[in-house]
């Protein structure tokens, strides 16, 4: 199992520009999430799916957009980029049977907007 | 509403030396309590995990934390810690009856092990 993979690891934008993060699970799990993280500011989330063609809002989702086509993708879209959103974004997927279960993150992709 | 506070952003600590990092909530609900560990360039890991019974939880890599009701804590010990535990810490929580499973962190601790 690959478990939680997301790509680019690296990426540099320009402000204005588009960009989609890649986020795939292999686990068969049915959440998904996106947060970004700031240095002293832990992991704030962004949006959370709870199963393919399902989609929800978190704590900071200006700027960003999702789709879940499938059970496996959770692709996270900035369509205008901002230097706010210079971060660190991980994907995560836990599986389903309660809020106890362990959220599975991905390596993170390093975005800088200048 | 949760919030979560670290109460320590950087920890520096000797080799083989114990270690308690701080970690304080609050919520209006009923809680589980996590600790995950992101070692540098990773993605974070699941340390150890509170649901119910025994306040006391034993975690991997020799780590243990203690849920306090009443202090509304759950900070993590390490009686002797090692050169490969340096990394980043966060505590984070979810209500109970929280369907998502979308957890509240906290800002992390970082632990720094010296020889």
């Amino acid at each position: 199992n690959a478990g939680v993979t997301q790509t680019p690891k690296f990426r540099i934008l320009k402000i204005g520009q588009s960009m989609t993060l890649q986020c795939t699970q292999d686990m068969n799990h049915n959440y998904m999430y996106w947060y970004r993280q700031d240095p002293g500011m832990g992991l704030k989330l962004i949006y959370y799916s709870v199963g393919a063609g399902i989609t929800d809002k978190g704590e900071v989702p200006n700027g960003y957009n999702v789709s879940r086509s499938t059970t496996e993708d959770f692709p996270l879209r900035l369509e205008l980029a901002a230097p706010s959103q210079t971060s660190v974004y991980f994907c995560a997927s836990s599986g389903t049977g309660g809020p106890y279960n362990e959220q599975f993150f991905g390596p993170g992709t390093r975005l800088t907007v200048l | 509403a949760q919030s979560v506070t670290q109460l320590d952003s950087q920890v520096p600590v000797f080799e083989e030396a114990p270690v308690e990092l701080r970690c304080n909530y609050s919520s209006s609900v009923s809680v589980y309590l996590f600790w995950y560990v992101q070692y540098p360039n990773q993605g974070l890991q699941l340390l150890l995990k509170y649901l119910s019974g025994s306040t006391l939880v034993k975690g991997i890599n020799g780590f243990e934390a203690e849920f306090n009701k009443s202090q509304t804590s759950f900070h993590l010990r390490k009686p002797s810690v090692h050169i490969s535990d340096t990394a980043e810490y966060f505590c984070a929580v979810t209500p109970v009856n929280n369907a998502g499973n979308m957890l509240t962190f906290g800002g992390g601790t970082r632990l720094m092990v010296k020889p």
